[in-house]
């Protein structure tokens, strides 16, 4: 099965701090890498599908790079809104489609 | 509204049973493959099960495989979750999400609220 590695699990930020997680593959994946946000008793929300498109109505602060092994996520301009825990998964090929162990951003 | 919601979440003995449901409303539930995803305690998002859109193709996590059976039926719009020999490791919330596949990218677009399973005597 292919593991997903984060880091860091955790982080702690300021309002306006740009932040970057990146999350890597234990094999190729191409493209088919997705993030997603969580905040305590919520649904997980979907940011960035594909490695870099952005879901529609996620705001453009957000944004994904990174093909085969490597991906990143960047909070361009963090919001009070955006501290939350953040998941990369993977979706290649047939199932197990594997989470991260996730990235919990916190406030500084 | 396009929507999906879990129920049938509860406190359950170890070794015992449950069977949680997903009802989608909003969209063409048989268009698409529906999977189960849990959050436990402490713990990340786990991916468990997936069902094909007319239920041909099913897939598990190692963790459940063996003890869970997911279903669906395409006239209800409905998804389900059978659990048996629940560990008290099974404690989790339980998302069903729908997925979503383009020409180079899968991914789960939408996402039900939530059930919680306690498994504890």
């Amino acid at each position: 099965d292919i593991q997903l590695t984060q880091s860091p699990s955790s982080l702690s930020a300021s309002v306006g701090d740009r932040v970057t997680i990146t999350c890597r593959a234990s094999q190729y994946i191409s493209k088919y890498l997705n993030w997603y946000q969580h905040k305590p008793g919520k649904a997980p929300n979907l940011l960035i599908y594909g490695a870099s498109s952005l879901q529609s109505a996620v705001p453009s602060r957000f944004s994904g790079s990174g093909f085969g092994t490597d991906f990143t996520l960047t909070i361009s301009t963090l919001q009070p809104e955006d501290f939350a825990t953040y998941y990369c998964q993977h979706s290649y090929s047939n199932p197990p489609w594997t989470f991260g162990q996730g990235t919990n951003v916190e406030i500084k | 509204e396009v929507q999906l919601v879990e129920s049938g979440g509860s406190l359950v003995k170890p070794g015992g049973s449950l069977r949680l449901s997903c009802t989608a409303s909003g969209f063409t539930f048989s268009n698409y493959y529906i999977n189960w995803v849990r959050l436990a305690p402490g713990r990340g998002l786990e991916w468990v099960s997936s069902i094909s859109n007319i239920g041909s193709y099913i897939y598990y996590a190692d963790s459940v495989k063996g003890r869970f059976t997911i279903s669906r039926d395409n006239a209800k719009n409905s998804l389900y979750l059978q659990m048996s020999s629940l560990r008290a490791e099974d404690t989790a919330v339980y998302y069903c999400a729908r997925l979503q596949v383009g020409t180079t990218n899968k991914h789960f677009d939408l996402w039900g609220q939530g059930t919680l399973v306690t498994v504890s005597s």
